[in-house]
């Protein structure tokens, strides 16, 4: 079964870096992923397409300060020089014939 | 640029029924496939529907087969979502996404800002 796993809370101070963790199930480590943000009271914004070899392609508009890298079933969203408004919740995603799959959301608090 | 609009959510009785619409602008909407995917209060993500570009190839999550109907009309940019059989348990904030294209394999990269579905008595 395909499933994403992730950390259900992280922190980081402002101006630092954090990297967010997202796991594939066992049988499923070669999959692309996505990750996706949602603001406190908003809809989730697309960040990027993640590949099994750590290639990524963002979404229009996110800024430099979002990547993605991948090891295994292991994929990472790393945010460099926190903002304020990085604080949000996300969401890892991955998909398949017949099949759209969430991870259950990492809340990010910014210190 | 690419817009989507949800609407057609309200508070609806447990065994009720809802369409909620999508509009679309800013794409080619045929060459896209559209997903709905619904957000519980306090909860996470989960996906509910996809349809494809043409309206041909259409599948469901299990907790939702045969309660719900995703459609599409192409001529009006439209993506829609018929709710049958509402549960409590149906209560959320309904997305609407832009999915990939055919001729590709992209997750949705674009989210409507969502309506509201409550099903109470």
């Amino acid at each position: 079964q395909l499933v994403l796993t992730q950390s259900p809370s992280a922190s980081a101070s402002l101006g630092a870096s954090v990297k967010l963790t997202c796991t594939l199930s066992s049988g499923h480590s070669g999959y692309t992923i996505a990750w996706h943000q949602q603001q406190p009271e908003k809809g989730p914004r697309y960040l990027m397409k993640l590949n099994r070899d750590g290639s990524h392609s963002k979404g229009d508009g996110i800024p430099d300060r979002f990547s993605g890298s991948s090891s295994g079933a292991e994929r990472y969203l790393t945010i460099s020089s926190l903002q304020s408004e990085d604080e949000a919740d996300y969401y890892c995603q991955t998909w398949g014939t017949g099949i759209r799959v969430f991870g259950g959301g990492t809340k990010l608090t910014v210190l | 640029q690419v817009q989507l609009v949800e609407s057609g959510g309200d508070l609806v009785k447990p065994g009720g029924s809802l369409r909620l619409s999508c509009a679309a602008s800013g794409f080619t909407f045929s060459d896209y496939y559209m997903t709905w995917i619904r957000q519980a209060p306090g909860k996470g993500l989960e996906w509910i529907s996809y349809i494809s570009g043409s309206g041909r190839t259409i599948f469901y999550a299990d907790s939702v087969k045969g309660r719900f109907t995703i459609s599409r009309d192409n001529a009006k940019n439209s993506l829609y979502l018929q709710l049958n059989s509402l549960r409590a348990e149906d209560t959320a904030v309904y997305y609407c996404a832009r999915d990939t294209r055919a001729v590709a394999d992209d997750p949705p990269d674009y989210w409507g800002q969502g309506t509201l579905v409550i099903v109470s008595s």
